[in-house]
């Protein structure tokens, strides 16, 4: 079946740091790939989003790359802020089931 | 415009017991998805509702049920509470054309079980 593999946390930078989470993916077909992030005691919330392979989806200074031939979408940040410590998801989704098929989750934390 | 919003946000119950979760989706959105969230397992999709009708379901035994009504308001009950159901529930509303577009996530109910 279909799922995702991201590594684990938790991940601890300074500020200003650079961030990287690495994502990985199995599915057959072509999937469309999103990125949550989850602060505490809140639900998910959609960071970005790539429907079809290279597109690139980006917000907040988030960026992440639909690579189909590594089978990859990797969340970068360049410059992180104490207000990104958050457990971010990455995340799969094809019609049929009409589900997303989530990571296990790696929790960031950020310090001044 | 209101998010989506869950009811209530934490709960104890004993084993044995049933509960019920509320979930009032984004107005306008006609699909509400289920999932389970907790630190051995991880997210885990639940079931999902479209115009009252149940389309998909998750791995979860019997105990675990739900139903949506016809103002897309939807509801989940877990019968017969085990220790192991204690975790996260969250609610996910979408547009009619699905998650596809965007899901969006209501805060979650907490859901001890003791």
């Amino acid at each position: 079946g279909d799922s995702v593999t991201q590594m684990e946390g938790p991940v601890t930078l300074s500020e200003e740091a650079f961030l990287t989470i690495n994502c990985t993916y199995t599915a057959t077909g072509y999937p469309s790939l999103f990125w949550y992030v989850q602060y505490p005691g809140e639900g998910l919330q959609l960071l970005l989003k790539a429907t079809k392979a290279d597109d690139k989806g980006s917000n907040k200074g988030f960026e992440a790359t639909y690579r189909k031939e590594t089978t990859s979408f990797h969340l970068e940040k360049g410059s992180v802020q104490v207000s990104d410590s958050a457990v971010y998801f990455c995340a799969l989704y094809k019609a049929a089931g009409n589900k997303l098929t989530f990571g296990g989750g790696t929790r960031v934390l950020v310090k001044p | 415009k209101a998010g989506v919003t869950q009811t209530p946000r934490y709960l104890i119950k004993t084993r044995g017991q049933q509960v019920t979760l509320s979930c009032s989706p984004i107005s306008g959105h006609r699909s509400v998805s289920w999932y389970q969230q907790t630190p051995g397992q991880g997210l885990q999709f639940l079931f999902e509702y479209f115009s009252e009708t149940q389309r998909n379901k998750g791995n979860f035994p019997g105990r675990f049920s739900g139903r949506q009504f016809s103002n897309s308001r939807s509801e989940m009950n877990v019968s017969t509470l085990e220790l192991g159901d204690s975790a996260l529930y969250l609610c996910a509303s979408s547009s009619q054309t699905g998650m596809n577009t965007e899901a969006f996530f209501g805060q979650g109910t907490r859901l001890t079980v003791v």
